[in-house]
């Protein structure tokens, strides 16, 4: 059954602490991405990577981190820094075979981050 | 800051009726236009992407681009109780590496 799988579904933080976000895929995307989504707004870019053990800032990096070790894997650390983290954060990929789709994100579930 | 706006809503039609959701984007060098649904508390979904100036058909939808006027829009044809979603609109900006900018998306409710 082949897709993006996040985990956990939700996830609660208390302060001061670091919380990883995990995303696999099986899809063999070489691209994945991370997104935040506030209630009522779209999603917006985190960090993403278009190969392994490289990986870009996106728009609203701050407070976070990630790691590429392996093509499957992308997860995502909210750190103690991110002063404010109740999300919906979702793990994307790209990269199909044909030219025409490699431009083409799959979401994963996502996952629901709240403080405590 | 390349930007995609959209109209929030909400948008209502009735049940049958045509369901038109627009979306405009400020870098003229985009080249790929992409439409998601997203459920309440669920993950985006594709439903089209278009490249090239004109229209594109799937099913019930269709997919608008007019790059000239910067313009990208979905049409929804005999629309249902099950289409009620938030339709985002993404774009990928000339020199992002396959980067999505997402609007803020339409939310849209579908009236038996």
């Amino acid at each position: 059954d082949g897709g993006i799988t996040q985990s956990p579904k939700y996830l609660f933080r208390k302060e001061g602490q670091n919380v990883t976000l995990s995303c696999e895929q099986n899809l063999n995307h070489d691209a994945m991405y991370w997104y935040r989504q506030d209630p009522g707004q779209g999603l917006r870019l985190i960090y993403y990577s278009q190969i392994v053990n490289d990986f870009q800032k996106g728009d609203i990096a701050e407070g976070y981190s990630v790691s590429r070790e392996k093509k499957e894997s992308f997860p995502l650390t909210v750190t103690s820094a991110q002063k404010n983290p109740t999300a919906f954060y979702l793990c994307a990929s790209s990269g199909g075979a044909l030219t025409s789709n490699k431009n083409i994100q799959y979401f994963g579930a996502g996952t629901r981050l709240s403080v405590l | 800051q390349k930007e995609v706006e959209q109209n929030s809503g909400p948008l209502s039609v009735p049940e049958g009726a045509i369901a038109s959701l627009n979306c405009t984007y400020s870098d003229r060098g985009s080249q790929s236009f992409f439409w998601y649904r997203q459920y309440s508390g669920k993950s985006p979904e594709l439903i089209m992407f278009i490249y090239s100036n004109g229209d594109k058909e799937d099913g019930r939808f269709t997919a608008q681009l007019n790059k000239a006027s910067q313009y990208v829009s979905l049409l929804i044809r005999d629309s249902q109780p099950s289409d009620s979603a938030t339709y985002l609109c993404a774009v990928i900006s000339s020199g992002s590496a396959r980067q999505l900018t997402f609007g803020s998306g339409t939310q849209l409710t579908v009236l038996p």
